[in-house]
């Protein structure tokens, strides 16, 4: 099926070193949302992006909208052992195509 | 507010048995959509329900298929199982639509093994 990509698909950091993942979309979103999964759970919604350009930030998480609203980033500052999990962008598309699909994922280790 | 219940949590069935998943949305919540999610193709849509009616479908087989009941709950059904159906099976809940802008909230899944 359709899939939006992001990269890297894997990422193995030190505990305290910085890790971003990205978040391609071919299509203009109208929004996009991000989410995490510790292993063995489930995705947990973690913030909305809206807005051309825009910032958003959650403690040592910045979320990046791109300005023409088709990429976004997840950056983490100073990784931490519970930063581990898998992360998912879910592009939500101006149409109907990108209505329900997630990114293929980015799995971050935390090495202690 | 309790949140989003999957039964069972676990289930092993043979090649061409069939299997159903329940998925108890959040209180409130009209909407539910399912996921299958396999190490190597991710979290795949397969369809959602809102308000008792299939709003959309994935790219599945018709050997999938679901339903859901006037208070939200919904279940999915399974048949003929293959050896790649073998997956964690996912239902999130939202109050609206799927694709509008509300969060998902998920279910702990069921993981289902196929032999």
């Amino acid at each position: 099926g359709q899939q939006v990509m992001q990269i890297p698909q894997y990422q193995h950091v030190q505990e305290g070193e910085d890790f971003t993942t990205y978040c391609n979309s071919s299509t203009t979103l109208s929004n996009i949302q991000w989410y995490k999964q510790r292993p063995g759970g489930h995705p947990v919604f973690l913030i909305q992006l809206v807005k051309s350009g825009e910032v958003k930030k959650q403690k040592r998480l910045t979320f990046q909208f791109g300005e023409a609203k088709k990429n976004s980033s997840l950056h983490i500052t100073a990784t931490q052992t519970t930063d581990v999990g898998t992360y998912f962008c879910a592009p939500r598309g101006t149409s109907g195509t990108y209505k329900y699909i997630f990114g293929t994922g980015t799995r971050l280790k935390v090495l202690a | 507010k309790a949140g989003v219940t999957q039964t069972p949590r676990y289930l092993i069935k043979t090649r061409g048995q069939q299997v159903t998943l329940s998925c108890s949305p959040i209180s409130g919540h009209r909407s539910v959509s399912w996921y299958q999610q396999t190490p190597g193709q991710g979290l795949q849509f397969l369809f959602e329900y809102f308000s008792e009616t299939q709003r959309n479908k994935g790219n599945f087989p018709g050997r999938f298929s679901g339903r859901q009941f006037s208070n939200s709950r919904s279940e999915m059904n399974v048949s003929t199982l293959e050896l790649g159906d073998s997956a964690l099976y996912l239902c999130a809940s939202s109050p609206d639509s799927g694709g509008g802008n509300s969060p998902l909230h998920f279910g702990n899944g069921t993981r289902l093994t196929v032999t």
